[in-house]
């Protein structure tokens, strides 16, 4: 099973900073198969990036992923006060095997 | 504009066996580019993948809920159903499905609104 980590757990920025967000897999993944979701309080997640570096319908170009093998990266290049919220990258794998990353929670500093 | 709804128990009893549908609606379950999903989130943590079907049947599951877990579909009702026996209070969680797009890329671009199921005597 593929393990994905996130750091860092907490980030406190203020609006308009710039906010990286890590997400490191155990093995390599695939980059067509990594995919980046936000999750606001009482909210179901949605997704922000697939494909590593796709963005989803809808999603601001400030939202923007790299990164390849076992290291990926989400960037919010000017964070908006909307945008403060809990981040998790996912992963499809062989077995078949879907796995989440542990989250990185946005917060306002 | 197509949206996924999850019905079923709020509460169900230790031991006993948990039951969840998901129904489809403004599109249909039966569209060859995807999988149906489910996923869960226990209070104040993070998300856990639990299985998903292909409008076919072909099904896949978390290995480490494979023993307890069963995700059917009904093409006829655009529904797919989550049974996870045995359950004790660490399945306690809120209950998500969704929709997986599968191709050269994949993400589950779709969810409910989720459903907090409790497990409790």
């Amino acid at each position: 099973e593929i393990v994905l980590t996130q750091s860092p757990g907490t980030l406190s920025l203020s609006p308009g900073e710039r906010a990286t967000l890590s997400c490191r897999a155990s093995q390599s993944v695939s980059s067509s198969y990594l995919a980046w979701y936000q999750q606001k309080p009482g909210q179901a997640p949605r997704l922000l990036i697939y494909g590593a570096s796709s963005r989803a319908t809808g999603i601001p170009d400030r939202f923007s992923g790299s990164g390849s093998g076992t290291d990926f990266t989400l960037t919010i290049s000017r964070l908006e006060p909307e945008d403060f919220a809990v981040y998790y990258c996912q992963q499809y794998g062989s077995s078949p095997m879907l796995t989440f990353g542990g989250g990185t929670k946005v917060e306002i500093k | 504009q197509l949206q996924l709804q999850e019905s079923g128990p709020g509460l169900v009893k230790p031991s006993e066996t948990l039951s969840l549908t998901c129904t489809v609606s403004g599109g249909s379950i039966s569209s060859s580019s995807y999988y149906w999903g489910w996923i869960r989130q226990p209070p104040g943590k993070g998300l856990e993948w639990i299985g998903s079907i292909y409008y076919s049947g072909s099904t896949y599951y978390n290995p480490s809920l494979k023993s307890r877990v069963t995700i059917s579909v009904d093409t006829s009702k655009n529904q797919f159903s989550l049974k996870l026996s045995s359950v004790t209070a660490a399945d306690t969680a809120v209950y998500y499905c969704a929709r997986y797009f599968w191709g050269s890329t994949s993400a589950f671009d779709i969810w409910g609104q989720g459903t907090m199921v409790t497990v409790s005597s």
